[in-house]
Parts: structure tokens; C-alpha cells; sequence
């Protein structure tokens, strides 16, 4: 099993749709994060947790929340989806090991708003 | 603002032969930087890793290079292998915030 779990792996969902994106981690890990990757742009960071009870903006927060769970899962919500959120988006814990804070990143979402 | 940037979105290199992936910075806060490789429909995964405490950081084929003054790192990899075509991002963090910021990404195509 992937250490970093996510679902769905796809997604089609129309304009003004609630949807969730689960993220869940057998590492044990306390620090969690959401990235969005699209072309020519990179990977972007949503939101990131450094536990159950912090939970922190990053770089493109506007039209989506998140919540931690418990320590092994963090879920990306988008409450009326937009076109313009159609992207690959990544889950990842986060350890420090090998002199860094080393992300662990998930297979990714990938989520089309039509 | 991008305060991460690797300004060329392709590379292409012949197989056996040195790749240079580049990269750079505008925030003299960044004190850690990663390398992440990126096959499709997967997702990132690390490579190397380097501290602004040192300028050269070392592992197999690998090797990352820092100049701080120039805000700037690379990635070179010797040999080249058709295994490492793939996207390359670099990240950078500052101490104690726990968040890496990315790069656009380069595409590397290495030619057999």
C-alpha cells in the first residue's frame, strides 16, 4: 500500500458541485499539505496542517477548505466548483530526514469542473 | 509574484551525457532547497536535498549546487539515463515555516 493514499483518482463534476478530495498517510507524520499542479505554474500550495488542531492557508486558498480528521487523513473540499479549479491536485506528509523537511507526495487527483 | 523560478520549461540531452537543471530564487530567506522528479501520473518524488550551509550536496548521479549570492541552484545529472526523462521541480523553504514553495518545472527528455 502507497504510504500517501488518495481518492478519487479522477473526477468529473459539473459547475456549483460540492466536492471532496481524501487524502489519508500510513507515515505517521504530523505535518499534512495540499498542492495544486497545473501546467506552466507549477505546484501550488492550498492549505497545509501541522496538526488536528492547525491548520494554515497557503499561496491559493480562496474556494476551498480543508479538514484534518485525525493525524492520518486530511480531505480538500471545494464547496461550488468553478471551471477554472479543473487542475491536478496532490496530497503530502512531511518528515525531516536527510538534512530537509522531505515532502512524501501522493499519486495526486486529477479533478475536471465542467 | 514567483519567487521560484526555472526558466526553461524543456531540455533534451543525449543519454550518457550531463543534464543541468536550473533554477532560481528571489527570497533570501529561503534556507532549503529540494528537487523532486515527476513521472506522469504519479506523483513527485524526492531527489536531493541541499542546506544553505553548504554549496554542494552529493548522491550518485546527482548532484545539487547552491550559489547564494546569485540565488541560484542546479541539478546536474552524470550519466544521463532515458529513465530520467521526467519533470524536475526544485522547491525552497524557509527554516521553521514548513512549507516549500515550487517552481514551474523543467522537462527533461534524455535522447538513447
Amino acid at each position: 500500500d502507497a504510504d500517501v493514499t488518495q481518492t478519487p483518482r479522477n473526477r468529473i463534476t459539473k459547475t456549483g458541485k460540492r466536492i471532496m478530495l481524501e487524502c489519508s498517510q500510513t507515515k505517521g507524520h504530523d505535518r499534512m499539505y495540499w498542492y495544486r499542479q497545473d501546467p506552466g505554474l507549477g505546484l501550488r500550495l492550498i492549505y497545509y496542517s501541522f496538526d488536528v488542531k492547525d491548520i494554515n492557508k497557503g499561496e491559493i486558498s480562496d474556494g476551498y477548505s480543508v479538514s484534518r480528521q485525525a493525524q492520518a487523513k486530511f480531505s480538500l473540499s471545494l464547496e461550488s466548483a468553478i471551471p477554472n479549479q479543473t487542475a491536478l491536485y496532490f496530497c503530502a506528509t512531511s518528515e525531516w530526514t536527510s538534512g530537509a523537511n522531505v515532502l512524501t507526495f501522493g499519486a495526486g487527483s486529477r479533478l475536471t469542473v465542467l | 509574484d514567483q519567487q521560484v523560478k526555472q526558466n526553461s520549461p524543456s531540455l533534451s540531452v543525449q543519454e550518457g551525457r550531463i543534464s543541468i537543471l536550473n533554477c532560481d530564487y528571489t527570497n533570501s530567506m529561503f534556507d532549503y532547497f529540494l528537487w523532486y522528479k515527476k513521472y506522469p501520473a504519479e506523483g513527485p518524488t524526492f531527489l536531493i536535498s541541499i542546506s544553505s550551509i553548504k554549496d554542494k550536496n552529493e548522491d550518485g548521479r546527482f548532484t545539487v549546487f547552491l550559489n547564494k549570492s546569485a540565488k541560484h541552484l542546479s541539478l546536474h545529472i552524470v550519466p544521463s539515463q532515458p529513465g530520467d526523462s521526467a519533470v524536475y521541480f526544485c522547491a525552497a523553504m524557509t527554516s521553521g515555516t514548513y512549507k516549500y514553495i515550487f517552481g514551474t518545472g523543467t522537462r527533461l527528455k534524455v535522447l538513447a
